[in-house]
């Protein structure tokens, strides 16, 4: 059964403080892992794709990297606007489709 | 753009009531898709679309109908209000794939209370 799960549910932080978000997958024929941020009254903003083993993005703070098994989000030195459900995604089908984790709500302390 | 709009973004039922769901896009993509969000869960597919007059089941369709007659437009029909579909639904399209998945772009949602 196609999976995805991350870890940890949640994490706070003080300001500059730089750490990783983990997401596991298991999802036959991989067609893509997405990152997406939701903030609170939200819906999900896409931040990255990432395609192949090995495949690095980044943008601003985060950097996404992926793995034949998991995916890590590494947010270096993060601010309070960083503060946000960070969620994972394994796409699956030919139709776009998308299985998500549960998220990691994230908080950084000023 | 406005990209992907919902509406009502708010709305409270009485059980056994009936009510849809609007989710409009002008990004001209094929793709598009219903989500539910319960507190501390994922994000879970009820129904989806690739096209115009072409609907599918996600993993969790009961309760739930969908129309699709243009590109533009993808309804959520509740017809007999339940309390548990109390959640936040978000309508999410995407643009043609070939073997790589394109990104889903998601509303803002609707949050529904079933009272």
């Amino acid at each position: 059964e196609d999976q995805v799960t991350q870890s940890p549910e949640a994490l706070r932080l003080q300001e500059g403080e730089s750490s990783s978000l983990n997401c596991s997958y298991t999802v036959s024929g991989l067609r893509g892992l997405f990152w997406y941020r939701q903030d609170p009254g939200k819906g999900p903003e896409f931040l990255f794709t990432l395609y192949s083993a090995g495949e690095e993005k980044e943008k601003e703070r985060l950097k996404a990297t992926l793995t034949k098994k998991e995916s890590f989000l590494h947010i270096t030195a993060p601010k309070p606007e960083d503060s946000a459900t960070y969620l994972c995604a394994g796409g699956y089908s030919s139709a776009s489709k998308i299985i998500f984790g549960s998220g990691t709500r994230l908080s950084i302390r000023p | 753009n406005a990209g992907v709009t919902q509406t009502p973004k708010f709305r409270i039922l009485k059980i056994g009531q009936s009510m849809t769901l609007q989710c409009t896009q002008d990004m001209n993509h094929n793709y598009m898709y219903w989500y539910r969000q319960d507190p501390g869960m994922g994000l879970k597919l009820i129904y989806y679309s690739v096209g115009a007059g072409i609907t599918d089941k996600g993993e969790v369709p009961n309760g739930y109908n969908v129309s699709r007659s243009t590109t533009e437009d993808f309804p959520l029909r509740l017809e007999l209000a339940a309390p548990s579909q109390t959640s936040v639904y978000f309508c999410a399209s995407s643009p043609l794939t070939g073997q790589r998945n394109q990104p889903q772009h998601f509303g803002d949602g609707t949050r529904l209370s079933i009272l």
